[in-house]
């Protein structure tokens, strides 16, 4: 299972909106909406931000929504914030009955 | 509050296993699966397999087939995981995590593989 694409690097000033995509097949996230998104500070163990392409855990910042179009899902991050800082990984159920997470972001807030 | 809690850090020579438990609490184990992701160092995550806790039935991702297995003991509410015939770039964080969409993590452990 090859990992899901995601760009290696976004940034945004505080105040900003971005937006990190995580391209997969019609075997991984266009199959299912069973995509979740992580983010990692150096050095702790993920976090999960949202999980079934929409829904935030309890605790998650509303700032923080997903979406999906197609073998396409997307993570975005409004009002940016400097704790915001970190790397981003989507996950997806596939049709294999395993997960595939994606390469990884690193959101620099500038 | 829930709280999976894992084994300390490991230092394996290539060829040798590693067992990493996975202690956890503040909810019914059987309720959940348990998977297992790792990370090299500056890598990606990178899902390994998880375990339904109800039934003991498991699925390992295709790289890991033959050198991983995934146990768990209900009465000890703990998950657990080997790798075999372990190698240089075997060396990661192993991480477990609940259901389905990774909702609560272990805090990692570290596993060295060097000669």
């Amino acid at each position: 299972q090859s990992a899901l694409t995601q760009p290696a690097s976004v940034s945004g000033s505080p105040g900003q909106s971005i937006t990190i995509s995580c391209t997969g097949t019609s075997s991984d996230i266009g199959a299912y909406n069973y995509v979740s998104w992580y983010q990692q500070h150096p050095g702790e163990a993920p976090k999960l931000m949202i999980y079934d392409v929409t829904n935030r855990p309890s605790g998650v910042s509303n700032r923080f929504s997903g979406s999906k179009s197609g073998n396409t899902a997307s993570l975005t991050i409004s009002g940016l914030q400097a704790e915001d800082e970190a790397d981003y990984y989507c996950s997806s159920y596939t049709t294999s009955a395993t997960q595939v997470f994606g390469g990884g972001t690193k959101l620099t807030v500038l | 509050q829930v709280q999976l809690v894992q084994s300390g850090t490991e230092v394996k020579k290539p060829g040798a296993s590693v067992n990493i438990s996975c202690k956890t609490s503040g909810y019914t184990f059987t309720s959940y699966s348990i998977y297992w992701v790792r990370q090299a160092p500056g890598q990606r995550l990178e899902w390994m397999g998880w375990i339904n806790v109800a039934n003991g039935n498991t699925k390992y991702a295709q790289n890991f087939q033959g050198r991983v297995t995934i146990t768990r003991d209900t009465s000890a509410s703990t998950a657990y995981l080997e790798l075999s015939s372990l190698r240089f770039e075997d060396t990661a964080v192993y991480y477990c995590a609940r259901r389905y969409f990774f909702d609560f993590w272990g805090q990692g452990t570290l596993v060295t593989v060097s000669s």
